[in-house]
């Protein structure tokens, strides 16, 4: 595994920006994957960086720096819906317990 | 739909029980896994398969069990050895096991302790 720490909770009120960081040991590193999770579902993909940089998908946005062994999860423009959490991981081995992120009205 | 499927939803055990977690996927993926989530605590691989009768033990195998005759089944037994159980359990799958591929998860079985 690749110890992956993220925070535990954030709170963010509708509309605003939220960034979810993670940091990761950088041995053996082969790209960083962000999966979201509502409660008692199934995690789905959300990006896949293995490149230093920003990826923007929509509202969500994935940012790697492969020096630092550092990403972050950027939200956009918060909706009722993005409550959830958000797991960052490494290989099939690897993943962070996970960021439960609350967005209030 | 393609789609990757566990069942039950809930599943209880009683003390000296084995009990059997189904995931089924018709995504024709080659690679199957079981992880164990807890609260606080991030997903821990118990078992993944590449290829139809072969499987691989993940971080914390002991006291589970898997079979993979079938590409499109995996199913997990808990088996009576696996002294703490109560967990969500997730089976996902993936095209391959190399990098940088996705997975696709089921929805997950609550596993409790009667």
């Amino acid at each position: 595994g690749q110890n992956i720490d993220q925070p535990t909770e954030m709170t963010a009120t509708e509309g605003a920006i939220v960034q979810i960081n993670c940091t990761y040991q950088t041995s053996g590193f082969n790209g960083l994957f962000w999966y979201q999770q509502h409660a008692g579902e199934a995690p789905t993909f959300l990006s896949y960086n293995v490149l230093d940089g920003l990826e923007e998908k929509g509202r969500f946005s994935s940012f790697l720096s492969r020096s630092k062994g550092y990403s972050y999860l950027l939200l956009k423009e918060l909706q009722m819906k993005d409550s959830a959490s958000y797991l960052c991981a490494g290989d099939k081995l690897s993943f962070g317990a996970g960021t439960t992120v609350t967005v209030r009205a | 739909d393609g789609g990757i499927t566990q069942s039950p939803k809930y599943l209880f055990r009683k003390e000296g029980q084995n009990v059997t977690l189904s995931c089924e996927q018709n995504l024709n993926h080659d690679a199957m896994y079981w992880y164990r989530q807890d609260p606080g605590q991030g997903l821990r691989l118990i078992y993944y398969s590449q290829i139809v009768n072969d499987f691989q033990k993940g971080d914390i195998a002991e006291g589970y069990s898997v079979s993979r005759e079938k590409k499109e089944s995996f199913p997990l037994t808990v088996t009576s050895a696996q002294k703490n159980p109560t967990a969500f359990y997730l089976c996902a799958s993936s095209t391959q096991t190399g990098i940088g591929e996705k997975l696709f998860f089921g929805s997950g079985t609550q596993l409790s302790v009667l």
